[in-house]
């Protein structure tokens, strides 16, 4: 049992450079979600998935695209690098419904763009 | 806009002490409201979670406090261990769409020194 699951561990761009984080999860979870985490500023959400199918914009959006084709898989596009998106990016998934709502976060990307 | 302020940013402990973490919201609307213990180079974990039709909720040495007409939750943990030593985040979820979208704290740094 993997749980969340996020590739790499670790990545250097340079400004203007594309990419993909991966972000898969083995828990048949409905939710999915990536956050980014910069020091004094908490977890703030980029984008976020109810479903195959379904995404939405979170707090912090711009500079980043999600698609969900599955129910495993949600990975986060970064257009075009800059050094602003430098930071740690982390990848969870919840169930939707119930009385369970805890997430299970991914171990984090950690992103420097130069 | 912040809608979860947490407080302190941190805050060092001696072993065997009490350790307070304070959070207050703003939106009436949260429905439930997780903790979140993270170590180094680590996602963060769920710790304890409280919905808001209860004031208290205990699991083993941390208790969730809370007090739904100052809209302020706390964690508290009992006989704090060197162990302890995380960055703690407090968190709330909406009550009706975002799926199981969560607002994050910004995060205390806990120390527990012997």
């Amino acid at each position: 049992n993997a749980g969340v699951t996020q590739t790499p561990k670790f990545q250097v761009l340079k400004t203007g450079q594309s990419m993909t984080l991966q972000c898969a999860q083995d828990m048949n979870h409905e939710y999915m979600s990536w956050y980014r985490q910069d020091p004094g500023m908490g977890l703030r959400l980029i984008h976020y998935s109810v479903g195959a199918g379904i995404t939405d914009q979170g707090e912090v959006p711009n500079g980043y695209n999600v698609s969900r084709s599955t129910t495993e898989d949600f990975p986060l596009r970064l257009l075009s690098a800059a050094p602003s998106q430098t930071s740690v990016y982390f990848c969870a998934s919840s169930y939707s419904r119930g009385m369970n709502y805890g997430y299970t976060f991914g171990s984090g990307t950690r992103l420097t763009v130069v | 806009q912040q809608q979860v302020k947490q407080s302190p940013q941190s805050l060092i402990v001696q072993k065997g002490g009490i350790s307070i973490i304070n959070c207050a919201y703003e939106n009436t609307a949260f429905d439930y409201f997780p903790w979140y213990q993270q170590f180094p180079g680590k996602g963060p974990a769920l710790l304890i979670a409280i919905r808001p039709d209860v004031s208290e909720k205990k699991e083993g040495r941390f208790t969730i406090s809370f007090n739904k007409s100052a809209k302020q939750f706390s964690l508290h943990i009992m006989d704090s261990q060197p162990g302890d030593s995380a960055t703690y985040f407090c968190a709330a979820k909406g009550k009706t769409g975002g799926g199981n979208k969560l607002t994050f704290g910004t995060g205390t740094q806990l120390k527990v020194e012997l």
